[in-house]
């Protein structure tokens, strides 16, 4: 199985940045995910890392380090439709996604 | 546009009652998943489906069963409902080279 792990909560300011760290055991590799939820909605996706580095897409970037076991999302230029659960996902090794048990971001104005 | 879709939206059930959580794809993805969502404990996988007539155990398979008849469909089945299967259940399906997943809406399932 997986361990993922990554903070409950965090709260920030509208226009500031965030970063959600995410930590990881896992029996084989095959990508980091991260996925965005509104509260009574499914889980959408925003990011994929595979190799170590930073992969950014507008506002967001997501960060991979594969021999620390460790992720982190990066939120810039906070709006408060931001306000959300931040899922962090591991593919192991036959494929299969575990999921962390979610970061609630509270963006304040 | 449709997806992803997911029947019932919301379901009050009695224990010891069977009950199946309808899903269906219009993407023509080859693997699909079924995942339940509790407070604290994030999204678990139940059973996936890698193609059509094949399935798997993910981490908390127990009083669950899934069937894949084919590409679309893949229903999942309580067989005699507990109140601990009280969850919000997902499903979602997954192709291509990143392979993300396309969740449905999501299914609310109180059991009593």
């Amino acid at each position: 199985g997986q361990n993922i792990d990554q903070p409950t909560e965090m709260t920030a300011t509208e226009g500031a940045i965030v970063q959600i760290n995410c930590t990881y055991q896992t029996s084989g590799f095959n990508g980091l995910f991260w996925y965005q939820q509104h509260a009574g909605e499914a889980p959408t996706f925003l990011s994929y890392n595979v190799l170590d580095g930073l992969e950014e897409k507008g506002r967001f970037s997501s960060f991979l380090s594969r021999s620390k076991g460790y992720s982190y999302l990066l939120l810039k230029e906070l709006q408060m439709k931001d306000s959300a659960s931040y899922l962090c996902a591991v593919r192991d090794g036959d494929y299969k996604l575990s999921f962390g048990a979610g970061t609630t971001v509270t963006v304040r104005a | 546009i449709a997806g992803i879709t997911q029947a019932p939206t919301s379901q009050i059930l009695a224990a010891g009652r069977r009950m199946t959580l309808r899903c269906t794809q219009d993407m023509r993805h080859n693997a699909m998943y079924w995942y339940r969502q509790d407070l604290g404990l994030g999204l678990r996988l139940i059973h996936y489906s890698n193609t059509a007539g094949t399935t798997g155990k993910g981490e908390v398979p127990d009083g669950y069963s899934v069937s894949r008849a084919n590409t679309d469909d893949f229903p999942l089945t309580l067989a005699s409902a507990v109140p601990s299967q009280t969850s919000v259940y997902f499903c979602a399906s997954s192709s291509g080279t990143v392979g993300e997943l396309f969740f449905g809406e999501g299914s609310r399932l109180t059991v009593l």
